[in-house]
């Protein structure tokens, strides 16, 4: 009850293509729904996060969908660019804690 | 100099060495945090400190030993560690959520690479 599941492991896209990572949690504790960028070498970057009371965040070519419902919420980034191949991370917070549970990762490559 | 910051950035030690691991947070946050991560698997909380005091110890073993001297700095001291130990321990730092009731963003230093011989 306490894991992310993320899907898929690793993504491969064209420059310009949209790529698509998806979170699922069971808890509906959880309140809070970052999504983290890694570069090689280099730790776990915020790239943008959503609380449950709205369905969709965007900054930039990043959103997030949210379903509530489904217990699920995606990454979506437009217009992939090759800065863009990174590992991403899904996390979910839980309410009254300071706790972070991370999802295993997607390892996306954009190519020209 | 911002952000979180790292030292050392590599240790290679033997399972007899000890040796720790430090962590200095120059954003002004309260709360701070030690992670594991290791290959294919998602990151693990290890430890959470909030003005000063631990407030979760996610059964990690006592060789790991974690000290917060004050809400800038955190310490992971090792001790007799098991090759599966290897792996990259990364520090983290937020507000703490008591000020508003929400998660506040957590910011992360660059890791310590971990390799037990």
């Amino acid at each position: 009850q306490q894991q992310v599941k993320q899907s898929p492991q690793s993504l491969i896209v064209q420059k310009g293509g949209i790529s698509i990572i998806n979170c699922a949690y069971e808890n509906t504790a959880f309140d809070y729904f970052p999504w983290y960028q890694q570069f090689p070498g280099k730790g776990p970057a915020l790239l943008i996060a959503i609380r449950p009371d709205v369905s969709e965040k965007k900054e930039g070519r990043f959103t997030i969908s949210f379903n509530k419902s489904a217990k699920q919420f995606s990454l979506h980034i437009m217009d992939s660019q090759p800065g863009d191949s990174a590992t991403y991370f899904c996390a979910a917070g839980k309410e009254r804690t300071d706790k972070l549970i991370f999802g295993t990762g997607t390892r996306l490559q954009v190519f020209p | 100099e911002t952000g979180v910051t790292q030292t050392p950035r590599h240790l290679v030690m033997g399972m007899t060495n000890k040796k720790s691991l430090k962590c200095e947070q120059h954003l002004g946050h309260n709360a701070m945090y030690w992670y594991k991560q290791s290959a294919k698997k998602p990151l693990e909380l290890m430890f959470v400190y909030n003005f000063k005091e631990q407030t979760e110890n996610n059964s990690v073993p006592s060789r790991f030993s974690p000290e917060c001297p004050n809400s800038s700095h955190l310490f992971l001291h090792l001790h007799t560690l098991q090759p599966e130990d290897s792996a990259l321990y990364l520090c983290a730092s937020s507000q703490d959520r008591r000020a508003t009731g929400l998660n506040q963003p957590q910011h992360f230093g660059d890791g310590t690479r971990l390799s037990i011989l």
